[in-house]
C-alpha cells in the first residue's frame, strides 16, 4: 500500500487565491513527520513546511500553511495568495519514527503539479 | 554558492559506458542521500550515508556503486546500465536524525542512458 498519495496529478489556480493541495498518509507508528516539498522547472527540491504527529497546532510558513487533520490521516498544503511562482511541482513526504530508532527514509507521494494562472 | 551542488547537471551515456555522478554538500550536515526520480513514479530512496557509512541500500541494482568518501562528498559510481535508468538522481543532506531533519536537495542530474 502507499504511504503517501496525493490524488490531484494536476491543480490550476489564479493569480492571489489560495490553493489547497491533498496529502493522505499510511502509517501504524504513532511518530512520524510529515514534509511538504516545490520542485520548479529547475529540478531542486525545496523544502517548504513541517508538521509533527505531536504537534497540537498546525504548522506555518509565511503563504504556506498544513491542514493537519490526525484522525483523516491528512496533511493538506494551503498556500494563500498564489504567485506566479508558485507553479510547480509540489510534493508530500513522510518519515516514520520507527519507535524511538532512528530512520532517514523520506517517503514521497506522486507529487501535484500547480499552474498558476495570471 | 548552494547548499548542495551535483555535477554533472546533464549526462548521455551509452550502456557500456562508466560514469560518475558527484554531489557536495555546504551545509555542515552528516548525513546524504541518493533519490532516484523517474516520470510518473515517486522519488525512490537509492542510498543513505551517515558519518560516511551507508546506513540504506534500497535494493538498488549493483550497477549503481555509491561511495562517500567524507562527510561532503558523495558519488554514485555507474557502470552498464539499462534505458529504464534513464531519471534524475537528487543528492540530498540532512543534519538530524530525528524527524524533525529536513532534507536539502542538490538540482539533480539528468541522466539519459542510450
Amino acid at each position: 500500500a502507499q504511504k503517501i498519495t496525493q490524488t490531484q496529478p494536476g491543480m490550476f489556480v489564479q493569480e492571489k487565491e489560495a490553493v489547497t493541495l491533498d496529502c493522505t498518509y499510511d502509517t501504524s507508528d504513532p511518530s512520524y513527520g510529515l514534509f511538504w516539498y516545490k520542485q520548479p522547472s529547475s529540478g531542486e527540491m525545496i523544502f517548504l513546511i513541517y508538521q509533527g504527529s505531536y504537534d497540537q497546532q498546525n504548522a506555518t510558513e509565511g503563504r504556506y500553511s498544513l491542514n493537519f487533520q490526525k484522525a483523516r490521516k491528512s496533511a493538506n498544503l494551503v498556500i494563500s495568495a498564489s504567485q506566479l511562482g508558485d507553479s510547480a511541482m509540489y510534493f508530500c513526504a513522510m518519515r516514520e519514527g520507527l519507535s524511538g530508532g532512528s530512520n532517514y527514509k523520506l517517503t514521497f507521494g506522486k507529487g501535484t503539479l500547480l499552474t498558476v494562472n495570471p | 554558492e548552494t547548499g548542495v551542488t551535483q555535477t554533472p547537471r546533464h549526462l548521455v551515456m551509452g550502456m557500456t559506458n562508466k560514469k560518475s555522478l558527484k554531489c557536495e554538500q555546504h551545509l555542515g550536515h552528516n548525513a546524504m542521500y541518493w533519490y532516484k526520480q523517474s516520470a510518473k513514479k515517486p522519488l525512490e530512496l537509492m542510498f543513505v550515508y551517515s558519518l560516511e557509512e551507508r546506513v540504506e541500500n534500497n535494493s538498488v541494482p549493483s550497477r549503481f556503486s555509491p561511495e562517500c568518501p567524507n562527510s561532503s562528498h558523495l558519488f554514485l559510481h555507474l557502470h552498464t546500465l539499462q534505458p529504464e535508468d534513464s531519471a534524475l538522481y537528487l543528492c540530498a543532506s540532512s543534519q538530524a536524525q530525528g524527524l524533525t531533519g529536513e532534507l536539502f536537495f542538490g538540482e539533480g542530474s539528468r541522466l539519459t542512458v542510450l
